[in-house]
């Protein structure tokens, strides 16, 4: 399996600025993906990273407030933008290896973020 | 309806018993059925995944799917004090280059000593 080194793994940034999320896989993966995980909740998909064309957000998140980048098929970047408190989460990146459309994500370690 | 539904939940079993997770799904031409296990402050870890009908067994663990009722099930043998975390049924509601993982929002499990 892949492994996913997501950096930083922690944060406490003040409302208003802005944070950026890397997301490094050892292996070329096909699709990776960025979710956000509340405090006692299950797992959201912000959007689809697509590898050098614009991400596919899913309903309730658009582009202004996580814009993402993936330059190449091994990293990608999630920034959260002007941020209030209700962004306080859990970020995680995940990879799709090569093979079938039916195979499992693997995750990075996540990045908790705590807004003040 | 969710898409993935966990409902039962927390669950507490003894250490040495059958602990018996469930999902139900609502995409009946879902194709991909996923197990992860997570530790608090942890990140997913996949520990079973299933594609046919029938049992899948691994070590302790057991995934059973139903198509035809739409639901999907772990079974955790002999549980052990080190399976407590929260379990996560994920599922690919449709095949295709842009399937995604959808998860339920997960049960928590406590074996007790």
């Amino acid at each position: 399996s892949a492994v996913i080194s997501q950096k930083p793994s922690r944060d406490i940034c003040q409302r208003g600025t802005s944070l950026t999320i890397q997301c490094q896989v050892d292996s070329q993966v096909t699709m990776m993906f960025w979710y956000r995980q509340q405090p006692g909740q299950s797992l959201t998909l912000i959007a689809t990273a697509n590898q050098g064309s614009e991400a596919t957000y899913e309903s309730g998140f658009v582009i202004d407030k996580f814009p993402i980048s993936r330059p190449n098929l091994t990293f990608s970047t999630l920034t959260v933008s002007n941020m209030s408190p209700e962004d306080s989460s859990i970020y995680l990146c995940s990879g799709k290896p090569p093979g079938t459309a039916n195979t499992e994500a693997f995750f990075g370690q996540g990045t908790r973020l705590t807004v003040v | 309806q969710k898409e993935v539904e966990q409902n039962s939940g927390p669950l507490s079993v003894p250490e040495g018993a059958i602990a018996s997770l469930n999902c139900t799904y609502s995409d009946r031409g879902s194709q991909s059925f996923f197990w992860y296990r997570q530790y608090s402050g942890k990140s997913p870890e996949l520990i079973m995944f299933i594609y046919s009908n029938g049992d899948k067994e691994d070590g302790r663990f057991t995934a059973q799917l139903n198509k035809a009722s739409q639901y999907v099930s772990l079974l955790i043998r002999d549980s052990q004090p080190s399976d407590s975390a929260t379990y996560l049924c994920a599922v690919i509601l449709r095949t295709g280059a842009n399937s995604k993982l959808t998860f339920g929002k997960g049960i928590t499990l406590s074996v007790r000593p």
